[in-house]
């Protein structure tokens, strides 16, 4: 059974940078598939913010682009997202993904979701 | 950049009675790369429907999607008391890579 699970610090002051860390279980990152990161403003739709392959290879949205950097650690089967110079608008619950033969079949496992919230 | 719409915002409807939801993309969707997405309050995402029409592992067949180009469609045949949730479409292949439609929320009546 495919988990992830999402961690990081609940509360990020506006300008500094927000660091979270999705852990895999049941499933080993190496055997392919690129992973996502996704974000659900309170009350509000999702948005995409990229996905990284278990070699590093990675594609970004481009509005956030300038601001977004995912990573992968294999040996610790997880993947992580910095988002640097944060404001209120980046309050929002942050989930981790699986993206289904490398995204046509769509978003097929999804961690339960860390809310983050920015405030000074 | 590819912009999803979809409508009604709210349906306000019955267990037992017929839904249909619409997703209209502001460009041709690449090949018919179209999921849907179940969501319930305090929980993530859950995949429902991918490529158009495929279901995903798990959900019954009252729940069918179809369309191509830009207009696509969610139907679930009978409402039962656990599809009551908000229901979102997303694209995949366009800029940005992956783009959500706002929702649709369907509300028992």
């Amino acid at each position: 059974q495919v988990q992830l699970q999402e961690s990081g610090p609940g509360l990020v002051k506006p300008s500094e940078t927000l660091s979270l860390t999705c852990v895999v279980s049941g499933f080993s990152i190496n055997q392919g598939y690129y992973w996502a990161w996704i974000r659900q403003p309170p009350g509000g739709g999702l948005e995409w913010f990229g996905s990284i392959y278990h070699s590093g290879g990675t594609y970004h949205n481009p509005s956030l682009m300038s601001r977004v950097s995912i990573s992968v650690d294999t040996s610790k089967n997880q993947f992580s997202l910095k988002l640097s110079s944060v404001t209120a608008a980046d309050t929002a619950v942050y989930y981790c993904a699986r993206q289904a033969s490398g995204g046509i079949a769509g978003l097929d496992y999804w961690g339960q979701g860390v809310l983050v919230t920015v405030s000074s | 950049e590819i912009v999803l719409t979809q409508s009604p915002g709210t349906l306000s409807l019955s267990p037992g009675e017929r839904a249909t939801l619409s997703c209209r993309a502001g460009q041709r969707v690449s090949s018919d790369y179209l999921a849907w997405y179940q969501q319930k309050p305090g929980q993530p995402p859950r995949l429902v429907i991918y490529g158009t029409s495929s279901r995903a592992t798990g959900i019954p067949d009252r729940f069918s999607g179809s369309g191509s180009g830009t207009d696509f469609t969610l139907t679930i045949s009978r409402l039962e008391p656990e599809d009551f949730a908000v229901y979102f479409c997303q694209q995949y292949g366009s800029s940005p890579l992956f783009a959500f439609g706002p929702g649709t929320k369907v509300e028992i009546k």
